[in-house]
């Protein structure tokens, strides 16, 4: 079956230290999104990615990085920079970065801070 | 002024009963419009896109007005796995750069 995975799916952070959380795609979709959801919040864009080798900041980039040397591969890595990184992060991809392109979700990551 | 608005909620309702949404908008040159569900911890889920003609899916309605800037969603005859936030999402210029509201919780109470 064709979907996105994301893992794992509860993290634990130490203070200081970077984590980084996976989502692979095996729909053969160009865009990439990585979001993050507090509670009782919507869904904010960290970054998306439209093609390989290619990414952009979304509303909230500070404190994480990306990378997407492969077409099927978006990893988000959440620095010691970001000091509130308690959240729900949730991976998406569609077709293409168009408007309307369906967006596929992930199942989520639970990232907590001990 | 936030760009996507939604009463959180919670909506508690019987089961049978008709309930409905609404969630405005403030950028008047936003595209694309849609209705996701979330369930708790869960990924969200497209429930229906939100055309200007108005659109429906079985018990689900979706209406658009782009005067006043809102959307909506009817559920009739809510049965207990309605039950879930519902997230009204918004496409706002090039691209597919979403914009989502903060959803409303929905419980249906047998």
């Amino acid at each position: 079956d064709g979907g996105i995975t994301q893992s794992p799916k509860y993290l634990f952070r130490k203070e200081g230290q970077n984590v980084t959380l996976s989502c692979e795609q095996n729909l053969n979709h160009d865009a990439m999104y990585w979001y993050r959801q507090d509670p009782g919040q919507g869904l904010r864009l960290i970054y998306y990615s439209q093609i390989v080798n290619d990414f952009q900041k979304g509303d909230i980039a500070e404190g994480y990085s990306v990378s997407r040397e492969k077409k099927e591969s978006f990893p988000l890595t959440v620095t010691s920079a970001q000091k509130n990184p308690t959240a729900f992060y949730l991976c998406a991809s569609s077709r293409r970065l168009l408007p309307g392109e369906k967006l596929f979700f992930g199942s989520g990551t639970q990232l907590s801070v001990l | 002024r936030k760009e996507v608005e939604q009463d959180p909620g919670p909506f508690n309702v019987p089961e049978g009963a008709t309930v409905a949404f609404n969630c405005t908008y403030s950028n008047s040159a936003s595209q694309s419009f849609f209705w996701y569900r979330q369930d708790c911890r869960k990924e969200p889920k497209l429930l229906m896109s939100v055309y200007s003609s108005g659109n429906e899916d079985g018990r689900f309605t979706a209406q658009l007005n782009r005067a006043s800037q809102y959307i909506s969603l009817l559920i009739r005859d809510s049965k207990l796995s309605d039950s879930a936030t519902y997230l009204c999402v918004v496409n706002i210029g090039a691209g597919n750069m979403l914009t989502f509201g903060g959803g409303t919780r929905l419980m249906v109470k047998p």
